[in-house]
């Protein structure tokens, strides 16, 4: 079956550590998304990427990065200079860029910070 | 500013019922709207979607009903079951150059056996 794949599903840190989170994709998708989910607040958009090799940031991009190498992954990283990482973090997709058309997500990765 | 005004309420209903579930948006420029489901530790799943030259759209099981005079959406569920219990958002999507999606926050559906 298709889908978007996260990993780790929990991750710990301690504070001041850099951290990655995977995302894989065998949707053949184009576009690509990160968003921060925390309790009682509406999805957040961190970064975005409509094609391989180009990435922008979202609404919430300081203190995390992104690369986009291959069609089928898009990893974030959180880096020490994000003030606040704990978070539920979603990644999605869709086949191509442009509204009008649904997101699928993956199940996430809580992340932990301490 | 700019909102998906889906606070985050609690809905609780009993198995069999209908339940409804609104949700305000404020950009007036939106003209596509989607509702997601999201299961607890689980990523959101598509359940409908509406674009705004339409004012209702039909699923299985599923209505969702725009009114774009008062910029208001709903999604109703016919013969609410146990398996529908989940957070539900609403987001909508517009034009800024490029295009933007606003999400909800939420509400909690509960549904009693």
């Amino acid at each position: 079956d298709g889908g978007i794949t996260q990993s780790p599903k929990y991750l710990f840190r301690k504070e001041g550590q850099n951290v990655t989170l995977s995302c894989e994709q065998n949707l053949n998708h184009d576009a690509m998304y990160w968003y921060r989910q925390d309790p009682g607040q509406g999805l957040r958009l961190i970064y975005y990427s409509q094609i391989v090799n180009d990435f922008q940031k979202g609404d919430i991009a300081e203190g995390y990065s992104v690369s986009r190498e291959k069609k089928e992954s898009f990893p974030l990283t959180v880096t020490s200079a994000q003030k606040n990482p704990t978070a539920f973090y979603l990644c999605a997709s869709t086949s191509t860029w442009g509204q009008g058309s649904p997101l699928h997500f993956g199940n996430g990765t809580r992340l932990t910070v301490t | 500013g700019e909102s998906v005004g889906l606070h985050l309420p609690t809905l609780s209903v009993q198995e069999g019922d209908n339940s409804i579930i609104n949700c305000a948006y404020s950009n007036s420029a939106s003209d596509y709207f989607i509702w997601y489901k999201q299961e607890s530790g689980k990523g959101p799943q598509f359940i409908i979607d509406i674009r705004s030259n339409m004012d209702k759209r039909q699923g299985q099981r599923v209505t969702v009903l725009l009114n774009k005079t008062v910029k208001h959406l709903s999604l109703q569920i016919a013969a609410t079951q146990p398996g529908d219990s989940a957070v539900y958002f609403c987001a909508e999507t517009f034009s800024t150059g490029g295009f933007k999606t606003i999400f909800g926050a939420g509400t909690r559906l509960f549904v009693k056996a």
